[in-house]
């Protein structure tokens, strides 16, 4: 099992719409968690980072996390066709590699 | 600007050949990683270094070396040994406080 899930999609809504993406982890020794975001053929870039339980939000995106229930999401609201890619979320304990989900594809049309 | 440059963008190896591929970072981060991406399988860690002259194996390392002879540098060989090394690979790196900075990715193909 991987210790961090994530459904693959693809989500397709339309543009203005609140998208709500979601992982779970496994491994309760996680304390960090992070949101990227992956346009076809680059490398992924930093949305969210986040320390142990609680909301942040940047703008249009608001990251949770509920670690009693080991549950990441992410909310983007007033949702772009510029906000169509892969979605990849992540968790690690100090000093260890970041663990990924499989990454969910989003896609916002006109 | 500061960032991680990964090179080259593209890469064609042949049956049985050793490449090499290059990651720099001038971020000043003491950790650095290597991810493996292959379609419809997220980010896989091959091996990562937490601090010069020192590396761990992650999960996928069969086929695989590395070396952390200088802060700055984590550069990644293919091995023959690696049977199925097409894909996309991408080298991050952590500072003390913030989230993973990575690379724009090499994509490797073999011919």
């Amino acid at each position: 099992q991987k210790e961090v899930e994530q459904d693959p999609g693809p989500l397709s809504v339309p543009e203005g719409a609140i998208v709500s993406l979601n992982c779970t982890y496994s491994n309760s020794a996680f304390q960090y968690f992070m949101w990227y975001r992956q346009y076809s053929r680059k490398g992924p870039e930093l949305l969210m980072y986040t320390y142990s339980s609680g909301n942040k939000e940047d703008g249009r995106f608001t990251a949770q996390v509920d670690k009693s229930s080991k549950y990441i999401s992410l909310f983007i609201r007033d949702s772009q066709p510029s906000d169509s890619a892969t979605y990849l979320c992540g968790g690690s304990n100090s000093g260890y590699a970041l663990n990924f989900g499989k990454g969910t594809s989003l896609l916002v049309t006109p | 600007d500061g960032g991680i440059t990964q090179s080259p963008k593209y890469l064609f190896r042949k049956e049985g050949q050793n490449v090499t591929l290059s990651c720099e970072q001038n971020l000043n981060h003491d950790a650095m990683y290597w991810y493996r991406q292959d379609p419809g399988q997220g980010l896989r860690l091959i091996y990562y270094s937490q601090i010069v002259n020192d590396f761990q194996k992650g999960d996928i390392a069969e086929g695989y070396s590395v070396s952390r002879e200088k802060k700055e540098s984590f550069p990644l060989t293919v091995t023959s040994a690696q049977k199925n090394p097409t894909a996309f690979y991408l080298c991050a790196s952590k500072g003390p406080e913030a989230g993973y900075t990575f690379g724009s990715g090499t994509r490797l193909t073999v011919v």
